[in-house]
């Protein structure tokens, strides 16, 4: 089973900067399976990147992903004050398990 | 619009059983594997179980150890997820999710690779369990 570890567990920043959140797998995946949602308090998850950098429909281009191997990247540039919640990345592959992080919170600073 | 509307969650005593439903629009519901996934409180996401377009293919997270059955109908654009012997440890948010994927040809490899994700998702219906 692939175990994926994000960090930080919080990050603070403040509306404008850049974002840069890290999704560690246990061992290399295909590119294709690497996923990112979002999620807001109350609410459910929010596709953002699939394949690894692929923004999904209807994604502001403030979001992209990157990475390869066992290291992938969500980059959120010039935050948002709605852009403060918590991040999940997702091993999706051919067959389960279908594995996620455990998330990475965006605070406000 | 497409969308999907999941129901059937409340408050049952260990050991007890629910059954959760999911009802699709707005999308060719039979072409499309469906998924369940959980979030206890204050916990991260967790995949429970998916289920194939036509019923071939079932799959469970194996924490659940046989007590969840996934199903769906077709007919009626609608799946579900029976869930027995609950445990404590099963209270949780239970979001149902369509599972979409995109081709994609490897030039380098001379392949046809897939990639997945889960694009539409209900609003969560909550399973309590507790005595």
């Amino acid at each position: 089973e692939i175990v994926l570890t994000q960090s930080p567990g919080t990050l603070s920043l403040s509306p404008g900067e850049r974002a840069t959140l890290s999704c560690r797998a246990s061992q290399n995946i295909n590119n294709n399976f690497l996923v990112w949602y979002q999620q807001k308090p109350g609410q459910a998850p929010r596709l953002l990147v699939y394949g690894a950098s692929r923004r999904a429909a209807g994604i502001p281009d403030r979001f992209s992903g990157s990475g390869s191997g066992t290291d992938f990247t969500l980059t959120i540039t010039r935050l948002e004050p709605e852009d403060f919640t918590v991040y999940y990345c997702q091993h999706f592959g051919d067959s389960p398990p279908y594995t996620f992080g455990q998330g990475t919170k965006l605070d406000i600073k | 619009e497409v969308q999907l509307v999941d129901s059937g969650g409340g408050l049952v005593k260990p050991g007890g059983s629910l059954r959760l439903s999911c009802a699709a629009s707005g999308f060719t519901f039979s072409s499309y594997s469906m998924l369940w996934v959980r979030q206890a409180p204050g916990k991260g996401l967790e995949w429970v179980s998916s289920i194939s377009p036509n019923s071939v293919s079932m799959y469970y997270a194996d924490s659940l150890k046989g007590r969840f059955t996934i199903s769906r109908d077709n007919a009626k654009d609608s799946f579900y997820l029976q869930m027995d012997s609950l445990r404590v440890e099963d209270t949780a948010v239970y979001y149902c999710a369509r599972q979409s994927v995109e081709g994609d040809y490897d030039y380098v490899g001379g392949t046809y690779q897939y990639i997945y994700y889960m694009d539409v998702w209900g609003k969560g219906t909550t399973v309590t369990v507790s005595s």
